[in-house]
C-alpha cells in the first residue's frame, strides 16, 4: 500500500531563512506528487505538483525517486509562509479512472519575524 | 465561479446515531471525493462519487455510504457512530482524472 511520510510535525525559521519540508513516499508504481497547504482560517488548496516543475510564491519541489523524497523549498521564507502543508500522493484507483490522494500527517510551518 | 460548500459546518452527535454530511461541488465538475482528518492527521481519503456511482474507495467499513445527485452535489452518510468518527469531514470536487481537487471548508464532527 501506498504511503506519505511528513517526519516534522512542526517546522520554525526565521523570516529570511530558508525552508525545506520533508516528504518521503512509498509507492510501487509511477508517483504523481503534490503539495496542499491550507493557512489560517482557509481552506485545503493545492500550491504545487511536481509535473509542472513550476515554483509557486517562491517554493518548488523536486521529485527524487531514488530518495523517493518530493521536498517542498523556499530559499527565503516570509511570514505569510506560515501555514500547514500536506504532501500528497496520487494513486489511480481502478480502471475506471478513478484517482485517490494519499496525505501525509502535514507539517506546521511557523516564520518568526 | 462558486467553489465547494459544505453544510453544515460542525454538529455533535452521540455513539449508535446516525448523521448526513452535503457537499456542493464546485461548478462544471462531475466527481465528489470525501475525506475524513482526525486531529493531528492529514486527510484519509473515504470513497469518490461520478455520475451517481461510487468509483473508488478508501478503507472505510460499509457504514459510510454516500450518494452523489444529478446536479452533482453529494452526501456522506455514516451509521451507528462511533466516537472514532469525531473528525474533520472533506469534500473535494473535481473533473474525472484531473489533477486538482478543489476542497470546501469542511464540516466537523464531534460523536459524543
Amino acid at each position: 500500500a501506498q504511503r506519505v511520510t511528513q517526519p516534522e510535525k512542526l517546522l520554525s525559521v526565521f523570516k529570511g531563512a530558508p525552508v525545506e519540508l520533508k516528504c518521503n513516499y512509498s509507492y510501487s508504481g509511477s508517483p504523481e506528487l503534490f503539495w496542499y497547504v491550507q493557512y489560517s482560517r482557509q481552506r485545503l488548496q493545492l500550491l504545487l505538483r511536481h509535473i509542472s516543475r513550476e515554483s509557486i510564491k517562491g517554493f518548488t519541489a523536486d521529485l527524487n525517486k531514488g530518495e523517493t523524497s518530493f521536498h517542498l523549498k523556499k530559499p527565503f521564507a516570509q511570514e505569510e509562509d506560515s501555514a500547514m502543508y500536506y504532501c500528497a500522493l496520487r494513486v489511480l484507483y481502478s480502471g475506471a479512472g478513478s484517482y485517490q490522494l494519499t496525505f501525509g500527517k502535514g507539517t506546521k510551518l511557523s516564520v518568526i519575524p | 465561479e462558486t467553489g465547494v460548500t459544505q453544510s453544515p459546518t460542525h454538529l455533535i452527535k452521540t455513539r449508535g446515531q446516525q448523521v448526513t454530511l452535503r457537499c456542493s461541488s464546485q461548478s462544471g465538475h462531475n466527481t465528489v471525493s470525501w475525506y475524513q482528518q482526525a486531529l493531528g492527521q492529514g486527510p484519509q481519503f473515504i470513497f469518490q462519487y461520478y455520475r451517481e456511482e461510487e468509483n473508488g474507495r478508501g478503507n472505510f467499513p460499509p457504514r459510510f455510504s454516500g450518494l452523489q445527485f444529478p446536479n452533482y452535489s453529494s452526501e456522506l452518510n455514516v451509521n451507528a457512530l462511533e466516537l472514532d468518527d469525531s473528525a474533520l469531514y472533506l469534500c473535494a470536487s473535481s473533473h474525472l482524472a484531473e489533477e486538482t481537487q478543489y476542497f470546501g471548508p469542511g464540516t466537523r464532527l464531534l460523536v459524543l
